[in-house]
């Protein structure tokens, strides 16, 4: 089983719309949870961290579940800006290094 | 208050050509970390170095890669006789000397090898 994993998508959803993805992880003794947004050709920009109690930072909303080790982003209200790869994020064993899932690619529409 | 920067954005080599890539930590960063994203890939953590310390090197590739944080100067990661397969994007990330592991990465815009 891979460290971590996110569907690739790619999202598919017109303004104004709301959109959730998922990201599960494979080791339960992780504590430090991430979502980057990735533009094409671009770096990494971390985007929000995830807390347990879940976390809220205009409109988008992180939630951690730790029984099934999932963590979740949800984007209300869509953008066209909001067009981009979002990575997941979980600290390693080594606690300093993240593991990133391979991305799930949302295109927002007119 | 420049983040970290890295260069050059866009390298090319050719096959059996040698990389530099160099990464300047944040100012009062001393801890870089070196991931690399292949196409279609998730990143991949590579290296962690302090200034003149390898911590952990261990999602570097065992032959041809090194990496190297002097006390003066940037951090490089040094590709030998690269491959085709090395193509990919280079990102460094800094923290301070409590390394910032909770609370994420600040990357710089790497370096896009391409080998021909």
């Amino acid at each position: 089983r891979k460290e971590v994993e996110q569907d690739p998508g790619p999202f598919n959803v017109p303004e104004g719309a709301t959109v959730a993805f998922n990201c599960t992880y494979s080791n339960s003794a992780s504590q430090s949870f991430f979502w980057y947004r990735q533009d094409c050709r671009k770096e990494p920009k971390l985007l929000m961290s995830v807390y347990s109690s879940g976390n809220e930072d205009g409109r988008f909303t992180a939630q951690l579940n730790r029984a099934s080790q999932y963590i979740s982003l949800l984007i209300r209200d869509s953008k066209l800006s909001d067009s981009a790869t979002y990575l997941c994020a979980v600290n390693s064993n080594s606690g300093y290094a993240l593991n990133f899932g391979k991305g799930t690619s949302l295109l927002v529409t007119p | 208050n420049a983040g970290v920067m890295q260069n050059p954005r866009h390298l090319v080599r050719r096959r059996g050509q040698e990389a530099r890539l160099r990464c300047s930590p944040m100012k009062g960063h001393s801890h870089v970390y070196w991931y690399r994203q292949l196409p279609e890939e998730g990143l991949k953590f590579m290296v962690y170095l302090q200034k003149e310390n390898i911590i952990d090197e261990s999602g570097m590739p065992k032959e041809r890669f090194s990496a190297e944080f002097p006390k003066e100067g940037p951090s490089i990661l040094r590709i030998q006789q690269v491959v085709r397969g090395d193509s990919a994007a280079y990102f460094c990330a800094s923290s301070p000397p409590e390394p910032g592991i909770h609370y994420g990465y600040t990357f710089g815009s790497g370096t896009r090898l391409t080998v021909v």
